[in-house]
């Protein structure tokens, strides 16, 4: 069975300290690994899709890395406004339905 | 920019009534999904539609669920008989089109209370 996981499910970072979230997946036939932001009361808003082993892609404060067995988002100097949680899917094999982690819920305290 | 729209943000209900959810997709977009969220658990996919029809379905989407695109702009997701454990959010998203890997951009929901 096609399994997403993230962790930590929690974590608290004093503004400026950096740090990273872990998402490890077992699927097969990896289509793209996508990372979502979701902010309380909303929907998942798009970040970032990776598709193979050794791709990253940045945006402001994050950075996300992908190998055969994991990603990481890394988040560099956060600030309290990047507090929410952070969601990774997957998509695999012959369909298009996006495999949901349960999400980790970063809070930047100032 | 272009977003999905949901409507209504919040639906309550009585046990064993029926509900209509609606979406509007991004206006170029070909590929259609619902999804729903329990509180406190991951987003789960129920179904996606395309050209018109069911192009996948999970287990969760049962005869107790319908979809419908109604005109050229609206995607509905139905509900009959209305059980408690359908309370949960529902995501409505959508995607450009048949390459994979494509993001899916996702409304802000639907949180549907049944009583």
């Amino acid at each position: 069975e096609d399994q997403v996981t993230q962790s930590p499910e929690a974590l608290r970072l004093q503004e400026g300290e950096s740090s990273s979230l872990n998402c490890s997946y077992t699927v097969s036939g990896l289509r793209g690994l996508f990372w979502y932001r979701q902010d309380p009361g909303k929907g998942p808003e798009f970040l970032f899709t990776l598709y193979s082993a050794g791709e990253e892609k940045e945006k402001e404060r994050l950075k996300a890395t992908l190998t055969k067995k994991e990603s990481f988002l890394h988040i560099t100097a956060p600030k309290p406004e990047d507090s929410a949680t952070y969601l990774c899917a997957v998509q695999a094999g012959a369909g298009n339905q996006f495999y949901f982690g349960t999400g980790t819920s970063l809070t930047v305290i100032p | 920019e272009p977003e999905v729209t949901q409507t209504p943000s919040h639906q309550v209900t009585q046990m064993g009534q029926e509900v209509i959810l609606r979406c509007v997709p991004i206006s170029n977009h070909l590929y259609f999904y619902w999804y729903r969220q329990i509180l406190g658990q991951k987003v789960e996919f129920l179904v996606s539609f395309y050209n018109n029809e069911i192009s996948e379905k999970s287990e969760i989407f049962d005869d107790q669920f319908s979809v419908e695109r109604p005109d050229g702009s609206n995607f509905t997701l139905k509900i009959r008989s209305t059980k408690l454990e359908d309370s949960a959010m529902y995501f409505c998203a959508s995607s450009p089109g048949l390459r994979w890997g494509q993001p899916q951009h996702f409304g802000d929901g639907t949180r549907l209370s049944i009583l």
